[in-house]
């Protein structure tokens, strides 16, 4: 059964980068066609897609957040991972990361996810 | 982006009864080469992630209970869940994937009447 499980510090301070990793397990995040996601959801609101990752280290990023997103992967500790430079109070969300069977696909696993407050 | 408006906001409905939702598309979401609607709709419940309950706008993700259907094509999408359970009590998103960014509707939140 995969499972992922997101990690990071729960606050941040304003203009610092935010950074998180998901840790995949029950499957390998090398298995083929699978793509990884960062998905945000602030506190009562709906769901923002951040950006996506192929175990090659493909990326895709939404455009509203590209110019202070990185999303990479290290695939010998089965993990990926989400940076957020320069936050503000509006990046307080909780964090998601999800896997998808292909690019253009739904996510099917998600994580719990991680509550990230941006406060100093 | 492809804007994906829902409604209603929100929805309250006895035990029992029907439970319809609707989603809107900015754009078509139809991809003409396989016939397939890239669209689904997620059920999230307090305090945790998205479940995945439909894909191809009426494809049921493996365990998802037979009372939940989707249809519609094209920019007009429906979620119904034929006799609604209490534990049906979540907010309701459609998402597409058609292109990137993949969007998601605003919500509909399901109460029970």
């Amino acid at each position: 059964q995969l499972q992922l499980q997101e990690s990071g510090p729960g606050l941040v301070k304003p203009s610092e980068t935010l950074s998180l990793t998901c840790t995949v397990s029950g499957d390998s995040i090398s298995s083929s066609s699978y793509y990884w996601d960062w998905i945000r959801q602030p506190p009562g609101k709906g769901l923002e897609w951040i950006g996506s990752i192929y175990y090659s280290g493909s990326t895709s990023y939404n455009p509203s957040l590209k110019s202070r997103v990185t999303i990479s992967v290290d695939t010998s500790k089965n993990q990926f991972s989400l940076k957020m430079s320069s936050v503000t109070a509006a990046d307080t969300a909780i964090y998601y990361c999800a896997k998808k069977g292909d690019y253009l696909r739904p996510d099917d696993y998600w994580g719990q996810g991680t509550l990230v407050t941006v406060s100093s | 982006d492809i804007v994906m408006t829902q409604s209603p906001d929100s929805l309250a409905v006895s035990v029992g009864e029907r439970a319809t939702i609707n989603c809107k598309s900015s754009q078509s979401v139809l991809y003409s080469s396989n016939n397939k609607n890239y669209l689904a709709w997620y059920q999230q419940k307090p305090g945790q992630p998205p479940k995945l309950l439909i894909y191809w706008a009426s494809t049921r993700e493996s365990g998802v209970p037979d009372r939940f259907s989707g249809s519609g094509s094209g920019t007009d999408f429906t979620l119904t869940i034929s006799s609604l359970q209490a534990e049906d009590v979540a907010v309701y998103y459609c998402q597409q994937y058609f292109n990137s960014p993949p969007t998601f509707g605003q919500g509909t939140k399901l109460e029970i009447k």
